[in-house]
């Protein structure tokens, strides 16, 4: 597509439930990041796929939080038994090839966790 | 471990005054260099991006930033603030090669008095 799209653009869970958040990065760009995005805390990197290459996790915050990236293209970000301070706007990004050439970031998915 | 340091949290400026913000990396080589601005509700929009060369770098919307190599900064000016300026701005470091992930700092929001 024309850009990153990510969706839903806002999720409202309660405590303990499972969410999954799903970004569709531009064509043809072949990495994909996933970032968080607290009030106060910047952007925290929590991982990165690039190809077929087996994905960079090490930002991932605990075993709850997955991803996966299917046919190279869409990628889902999966948060297991959601605590109340995953609450943040959780934003995907591509690039062609390489970080080198800047993201170009999707609109992000607001979760509050109740 | 490479990071990114933004002094300023917030920044208010008059309309029609000049702006600087200030950012400040931590890594042993010349990185990659990014700014990119958020407004209110909106994604990440990259406004400028160093690479190699000349170390005063022009981007959009009348934003530019100068690398200076001895002082391990890359600040951003524009000579005349708008209101619609007001935003986020966040700075970003990439390590070249196949590093995966850019670094971002924790942003500087500016806020416009008319």
């Amino acid at each position: 597509g024309a850009g990153v799209s990510q969706s839903p653009s806002n999720k409202v869970t309660e405590k303990g439930k499972d969410v999954e958040l799903r970004c569709d990065p531009i064509s043809g760009h072949t990495a994909l990041y996933w970032y968080r995005q607290s009030l106060g805390q910047g952007l925290e990197f929590l991982i990165y796929f690039q190809g077929n290459s087996a994905p960079d996790k090490s930002g991932l915050p605990s075993d709850r939080f997955s991803a996966e990236r299917t046919g190279g293209s869409v990628s889902t970000l999966t948060i297991q038994r959601t605590q109340q301070e995953d609450s943040a706007v959780y934003l995907c990004a591509s690039s062609l090839q390489t970080s080198n050439y800047g993201y170009t970031f999707g609109s992000g998915t607001r979760l509050t966790v109740v | 471990a490479q990071s990114v340091t933004q002094p300023d949290i917030h920044i208010t400026v008059s309309e029609g005054a000049s702006l600087e913000l200030r950012c400040n990396y931590s890594y042993g080589a010349t990185p990659y260099l990014f700014w990119y601005v958020q407004s209110p509700g909106q994604g990440l929009q990259l406004l400028l991006k160093y690479f190699s060369g000349d170390t005063l770098v022009q981007g959009i919307k009348g934003f530019e930033a100068e690398f200076k190599r001895s002082q391990s900064s890359f600040n951003l000016r524009k000579p005349s603030v708008h209101w619609s300026d007001a935003a986020e701005y966040f700075c970003a470091v990439g390590l070249g090669g196949s590093q995966g992930n850019l670094i971002f700092g924790k942003g500087t929001k500016l806020s416009v008095k008319p």
